[in-house]
């Protein structure tokens, strides 16, 4: 069965720290695999989308990596801000039929405190 | 620069009645989906459209009927809710459908409680 394993389910950090966060995966085939932001009441944002090929990608102060062989991702996030408070949601899209189905993990929810 | 616009944003609605979600995008996207949101699990897609007069069903299709009006707005209908539907329920869109490397973009959710 596809699935898309996160963790941890919560961090805590202070303002101006790093912190990475881990998503596993069980999809096959493989198609993408895309990280978004939830803020608290919004809809999820997209920050990343990586293919099979790709190893890292940025957008600011996160940084995404792929290992594909070993079906792991991480996020990083650089210099926390308190804006950076929200959940952090991976996605992993299949290959399989005409469309494609996106499975998504049930996300790490991150505070950051000042 | 609005996006993925989703009304009503709260609804409270009693078992058995009825109601229709509405969703609009103003990007040109081809694909719309329709999903939900429950606490302590993923986003699980309910009914999606690849494509102007095309609809499919999702994972958790059940209770739900859709129709994409045109090629801008997708709305999803609860013929009689029943409290397992209460929920936030997210709309979304993109260029192409899911496995090409389009990003999804969310609507900010209808917040739906049933009594």
């Amino acid at each position: 069965k596809n699935q898309v394993e996160q963790s941890p389910q919560s961090l805590i950090i202070l303002e101006g720290k790093n912190c990475t966060l881990q998503c596993n995966y069980t999809v096959s085939p493989f198609s993408n695999l895309r990280w978004y932001k939830q803020d608290t009441g919004r809809g999820p944002v997209s920050l990343t989308i990586m293919t099979f090929s790709e190893n890292t990608k940025s957008n600011g102060r996160y940084t995404a990596t792929l290992d594909a062989d070993t079906k792991q991702s991480s996020l990083h996030i650089t210099a926390s801000q308190l804006s950076d408070s929200a959940s952090y949601i991976c996605v992993v899209s299949d290959d399989g039929g005409s469309q494609g189905n996106l499975i998504f993990g049930k996300g790490t929810k991150l505070s950051v405190k000042p | 620069n609005a996006g993925v616009t989703q009304t009503p944003k709260f609804q409270v609605l009693k078992t058995g009645q009825s109601m229709t979600l509405q969703c609009a995008q103003d990007m040109n996207h081809n694909s719309m989906y329709w999903y939900r949101q429950d606490p302590g699990m993923g986003l699980r897609l309910i009914y999606y459209s690849a494509s102007e007069g095309t609809t499919d069903k999702g994972e958790v299709p059940n209770g739900y009927n859709v129709s994409r009006l045109n090629k801008r707005e997708f709305s999803l209908r609860l013929e009689s809710a029943a409290p397992s539907q209460t929920s936030v329920y997210f709309c979304a869109s993109s260029a192409t459908v899911s496995n090409s490397n389009q990003p999804q973009h969310f609507g900010d959710g209808t917040r739906l409680s049933i009594l």
